[in-house]
């Protein structure tokens, strides 16, 4: 059982935009910042978003993160069928000594 | 170009101790700032950080299983060896190496994954 807890999956038609939200506690998210992974099957995951809401070199800007207290969101606006992947949210968490994951959340476009 | 490579055994008993190697490029554990993380995925569920190691020899492990991790360094190779002891059939997943990013506070570099399958 992950201390981030995600949606398990969140859905759209092409085009839309959709939110994943993750929640967490003041020993994760609440005093760290949060890192999005984007996982197709089969492959490793791959670094969406640092720091709560930056973006990488290469990432599109329709993935946005954000923050507020102990939640933190992943955005994906103007969907498109390659972006059916599995998200994660992450952030170090002090009582565990290290980063954590959530639970992981299965984006599928209608 | 930085690369991460997990080796080590596909399928291991009950019991046994299992020993993977990571070996990568492109960036040393000398350097500050630096770690390299296990993180597995049991089939179909969720990743979970195992042990990380830094530059400076912080290592930090997964509380609930730190009794059955040791992870260490070799700068010399650039490789990083986790091991795990007594595996069990819930231990099966896909086991990989991240570079982790002290600055930025990140998994920025991935491996590509080894399929470990505990059974008898």
């Amino acid at each position: 059982q992950s201390v981030l807890t995600q949606p398990p999956s969140a859905s759209g038609t092409p085009g839309q935009t959709i939110t994943i939200s993750c929640s967490g506690s003041s020993s994760n998210i609440g005093g760290n910042t949060v890192e999005w992974y984007q996982q197709f099957p089969g492959t490793a995951p791959k670094l969406l978003i640092y720091g709560d809401g930056g973006r990488p070199s290469g990432v599109p800007d329709r993935f946005s993160g954000s923050k507020s207290g102990t939640s933190a969101s992943l955005a994906i606006s103007g969907l498109q069928s390659e972006d059916e992947a599995d998200y994660y949210c992450a952030a170090w968490d002090t009582s565990l000594s290290g980063p954590e994951f959530g639970g992981g959340t299965k984006v599928t476009v209608l | 170009q930085i690369t991460l490579k997990e080796s080590g055994p596909t399928l291991v008993k009950p019991t046994q101790t299992l020993t993977l190697t990571c070996t990568f490029s492109g960036f040393s554990l000398s350097t500050n700032g630096v770690g390299v993380a296990w993180i597995r995925q049991p089939p179909g569920k969720a990743l979970e950080r195992l042990a990380l190691i830094y530059w400076n020899d912080d290592k930090r492990y997964r509380p609930s299983l730190k009794s059955r991790l040791s992870i260490t360094k070799d700068t010399s190779k650039n490789q990083v060896v986790l091991t795990v002891t007594n595996m069990d059939p819930v231990d099966t997943g896909t086991y990989y190496c991240a570079r982790r990013n002290y600055d930025t506070s990140t998994f920025d570099y991935w491996g590509q994954g080894t399929l470990v399958t505990v059974s008898s």
